[in-house]
């Protein structure tokens, strides 16, 4: 099982301040990554997948980068629905998930 | 539009059973594969089984495997997952979810249901 990290378990920052989200995979997943926003009580959304690609819909401050086990999402500017949870997950192998970050404010 | 809706949820005892569904529509259900995922109270997110498009492929995480069966209607536009020997550790909101390709499987998810609670408990 591909084992993703992410850091930091929760992140500070203030409103119109730029957000950067780490996903670290135990082994090499390529491009194979997808980021999700989960707002409380809901589903998690589709941000981004194969590492750097935004979903239908998703607005133009995120963006991922990355390759290989090291893996970014960034928030250019937050606004105030951004404060939520962020989930990586990989799709190279069997979907693993990890244990998400909390954006709070500051 | 896109609607996935989860039921079938509910408290159920160890060691019993119960069957979610998922009841799809704004899309051509046939094309998709959909996967079930869930999320236990307070914790992260666990894929739990994948049907292909076609019903012909079904893989399931090793938590799950030989007691979940997944399974599609495509001429009701349902999913089902039928789950057997519960387990405490079983207790989860189960989402249903489609996948992002179309014709095949990538294993990453653009649609969610809202999700169903499932309670395992005496």
């Amino acid at each position: 099982e591909i084992v993703m990290t992410q850091s930091p378990a929760t992140l500070s920052v203030s409103p119109g301040e730029r957000a950067t989200l780490s996903c670290r995979a135990s082994q090499s997943v390529s491009s194979s990554l997808a980021w999700y926003q989960q707002k409380p009580g809901q589903a998690p959304r589709l941000l981004i997948h194969g590492a750097s690609t935004r979903a239908t819909g998703i607005p133009v401050r995120f963006s991922g980068s990355g390759s290989g086990t090291e893996f970014t999402l960034t928030i250019s500017s937050l606004q105030s629905e951004d404060f939520v949870v962020y989930y990586c997950q990989q799709y190279t192998d069997w979907p693993t998930f990890g244990q998400g970050t909390k954006v709070e404010i500051k | 539009q896109v609607q996935l809706v989860e039921s079938g949820g509910g408290v159920v005892q160890p060691g019993r059973s119960l069957r979610l569904s998922c009841a799809a529509s704004g899309f051509t259900f046939s094309r998709y594969a959909m996967h079930w995922v869930r999320q236990a109270p307070g914790k992260g997110l666990e894929w739990v089984a994948i049907i292909w498009y076609d019903g012909h492929n079904k893989y399931y995480a090793e938590s799950v495997k030989g007691r979940f069966t997944i399974s599609r209607d495509s001429s009701n536009n349902t999913l089902y997952l039928q789950m057997h020997s519960l387990r405490a550790e079983d207790t989860a909101v189960y989402y249903c979810a489609r996948d992002r390709i179309v014709g095949s499987a990538g294993y990453y998810f653009d649609y969610w249901g809202q999700g169903t609670l499932v309670t395992v408990s005496s």
